[in-house]
């Protein structure tokens, strides 16, 4: 068990809807990295938070949009979905120090499977 | 550019050692990881070397680096079949963000 949950843990939704994925963090970290895993693949970096606010996007178009909140939890938004959206989403928590300019290693939750049909 | 490369399958004996290997694009990467994957599941973290290091040694796991060749292996010892599942190698990539730039994994399947 690393601390990291996320829900829902499986989803089926239609093309060109949207949908909503939930991550909590670890206890005391405060960064939370989103990443896509096809199938097949190794995940894809989306997109991480640190304290809220976004600190670094991969190449993912504006559709996959994300919020962290005061407790350092976290939200996947992916709108106008596509066939090609289905995947496995992961979301990764660390602890990272601005002050340091360090991170420590993430951990990942159990992830949510999206199938879009 | 940013890139992790691994091969796709391995296949071992129970009792055998097991190596995975890993290559590496970019030579800024602190840390290199390894994670593990069991069908239907997320990613779970097995070990991890920092970028000055040569190896690392975690009870039946051990992890060698050679950063000239940006070359990356871990040794599972005693194979076990429970060590069977997808076995991930993982860049970090310091840019401003602390991204990992992961393989595209290697599936260990060991024959009882």
């Amino acid at each position: 068990e690393t601390g990291v949950t996320q829900s829902p843990t499986h989803l089926i939704k239609t093309r060109g809807q949207q949908v909503t994925l939930r991550c909590s963090s670890q206890s005391g970290h405060n960064t939370v990295s989103w990443y896509q895993q096809a199938l097949g693949q190794g995940p894809q970096f989306i997109f991480q938070y640190y304290r809220e606010e976004e600190n670094g996007r991969g190449n993912f178009p504006p559709r996959f949009s994300g919020l962290q909140f005061p407790n350092y939890s976290s939200e996947l938004n992916v709108n106008a979905l596509e066939l090609d959206d289905s995947a496995l989403y992961l979301c990764a928590s660390s602890a990272g120090s601005q002050g340091s300019g360090s991170n420590t290693e993430a951990f990942f939750g159990q992830g949510t499977r999206l199938t879009v049909v | 550019g940013e890139d992790v490369e691994q091969s796709l399958f391995l296949s071992v004996r129970e009792g055998d050692s097991s190596v995975i290997n890993c290559t590496y694009t970019d030579s800024s990467s602190t840390y290199l990881y390894w994670y593990k994957q069991e069908p239907g599941a997320g990613l779970q973290l097995l070990t991890y070397i920092f970028s000055n290091m040569d190896m690392k040694q975690d009870q039946r796991l051990t992890v060698l680096l050679n950063k000239k060749d940006k070359h990356l292996s871990l040794r599972i010892a005693d194979t076990q079949t429970g060590d069977s599942a997808i076995y991930f190698c993982a860049a970090q990539i310091v840019s401003g963000t602390y991204k990992y730039i992961f393989g595209t994994g290697t599936r260990l399947k060991v024959l009882a």
